[in-house]
């Protein structure tokens, strides 16, 4: 049983560019949540995502930033016109339920130039 | 507001010590209590889930929750330079949210 996939797992990207972030959740789970984490920080809650609907996203940035989770296919985490601010590791993880045990990618390494 | 609080650290414990970490919550109602390690670079793993009061062990780990006091803590018993890692405390309330995770604690294991 493949666990969360994420890919990429290294994204460079120059600033004013778009980044997009792609999280296959573990078989069988239908929630998806969306963390960014900077270097020596915690984990940052971003936002949580059923198929085809979002449910928390309080820690998103209002402007740039947006995420996806549709019917068919992986959640995508989208940044329009990156800054270096965005520079961080973001992890995607995923349960079965909204209070379940969630379980994490590897995570993608972002860059911005 | 929700809260989870945990000691930055870093914690140092010498090779075949017990290693304590302790996570405070602040919502009385918090139902799921889980640790994660993470080692540097790389994804939280989940080590323990704890959802009553007392201890619940699994090899050297121990989680132990305290509800009244808001209180849970991991024991890491005979610990191995390879346990050097930052230990993430979350915590979930009842309803349709997600975990709330501390900052973490960094424990550094000394051969």
């Amino acid at each position: 049983n493949a666990g969360v996939m994420q890919n990429p797992r290294h994204l460079v990207r120059r600033r004013g560019q778009e980044a997009r972030l792609r999280c296959s959740p573990m078989k069988g789970h239908s929630h998806v949540y969306w963390y960014r984490q900077l270097p020596e920080e915690g984990l940052k809650f971003m936002v949580y995502l059923q198929k085809e609907n979002i449910i928390d996203e309080s820690g998103m940035p209002k402007e740039r930033f947006s995420a996806e989770f549709p019917k068919e296919g992986p959640s995508i985490l989208r940044i329009q016109q990156v800054v270096r601010g965005d520079s961080a590791a973001y992890f995607c993880a995923s349960s079965p339920g909204g209070t379940d045990t969630q379980y994490f990618g590897p995570g993608t390494r972002l860059t911005v130039l | 507001q929700k809260e989870v609080e945990q000691n930055s650290g870093p914690l140092s414990v010498p090779e075949g010590a017990i290693a304590s970490l302790n996570c405070t919550y602040s919502d009385r109602v918090s139902q799921s209590f889980f640790w994660y390690r993470q080692y540097s670079g790389k994804s939280p793993e989940l080590i323990m889930s704890i959802y009553s009061n007392g201890d619940k062990e699994d090899g050297r780990f121990t989680a132990q929750l305290n509800k009244a006091s808001q209180y849970v803590s991991l024991l890491i018993r005979d610990s191995q330079p390879s346990d050097s890692a930052t230990y993430l405390c979350a915590v979930n309330i009842p309803g349709n949210t997600p975990l709330v995770f501390g900052k973490g604690t960094r424990l550094s294991v000394i051969a």
